[in-house]
């Protein structure tokens, strides 16, 4: 059981360029999000999924676009990244009325140049 | 729409000192979270706090929720320098979709 698994742990891009960053959960849980960590910022939520097939936007979803792929999987894309994404990007899932618990992947640290 | 602010930020104390953090959230939630980050790691979960007067307690942490209020508080007793940490609390917005909202944080450092 690896709880949250996200890819890849690190990456730099330089302004313009596009990148998936992948999220994948062994739970089975229904709801899966993804948050951006800036220092002094808490977490901010980009975008969520509460169901395979749904996703919508949090509080941050500019820039960005989601794919929830199946149950297990929900990825994050940037299309034409700019130096104001560099930040840790967290994925986590819900556990709903089975657990209450968020959990949360190890994140990505992304530098964009 | 939710906010959810915590004090202090930043709290620096004594080992063997006892010191409370505490948040505050602006609206109805159902569920209250505490997390800790240790620099360059994820978010641990510590605390699911689920109903008024709900409270937790592990090792030299405690956590309680007043939905009355609208205040969650994390109490630290006689710390240690492994408590040193950011702690988040969160709280679950009502109505729709149910998301996590997340206080700014508190990082903690305890020193000898």
């Amino acid at each position: 059981n690896a709880g949250v698994t996200q890819t890849p742990k690190f990456q730099v891009l330089k302004t313009g360029q596009s990148m998936t960053l992948q999220c994948a959960q062994d739970m089975n849980h229904n709801s899966m999000y993804w948050y951006r960590q800036d220092p002094g910022m808490g977490l901010r939520l980009i975008y969520y999924s509460a169901s395979e097939g749904t996703t919508d936007k949090g509080e941050v979803p500019n820039g960005y676009n989601v794919s929830r792929l199946n149950k297990r999987e929900f990825s994050l894309r940037l299309e034409s990244a700019a130096p104001s994404q560099t930040s840790v990007y967290f994925c986590a899932s819900d556990g709903g009325v089975l657990s209450y618990e968020q959990y949360f992947g190890p994140g990505t640290r992304l530098t964009v140049t | 729409e939710l906010k959810v602010e915590q004090n202090p930020l930043f709290l620096s104390m004594q080992e063997g000192k006892n010191y409370t953090i505490y948040c505050n959230y602006s609206t109805t939630s159902d569920r209250l979270y505490w997390y800790r980050q240790d620099p360059g790691k994820s978010l641990e979960s510590l605390f699911v706090l689920l109903s008024n007067g709900a409270v937790k307690q592990e090792g030299r942490l405690m956590a309680s929720l007043d939905t009355k209020a609208r205040l969650s508080t994390l109490h630290i007793t006689a710390a240690v320098h492994d408590l040193s940490a950011t702690y988040f609390c969160a709280a679950l917005t009502q109505g729709g979709s149910e998301k996590l909202v997340f206080g700014k944080g508190t990082k903690l450092t305890v020193n000898p």
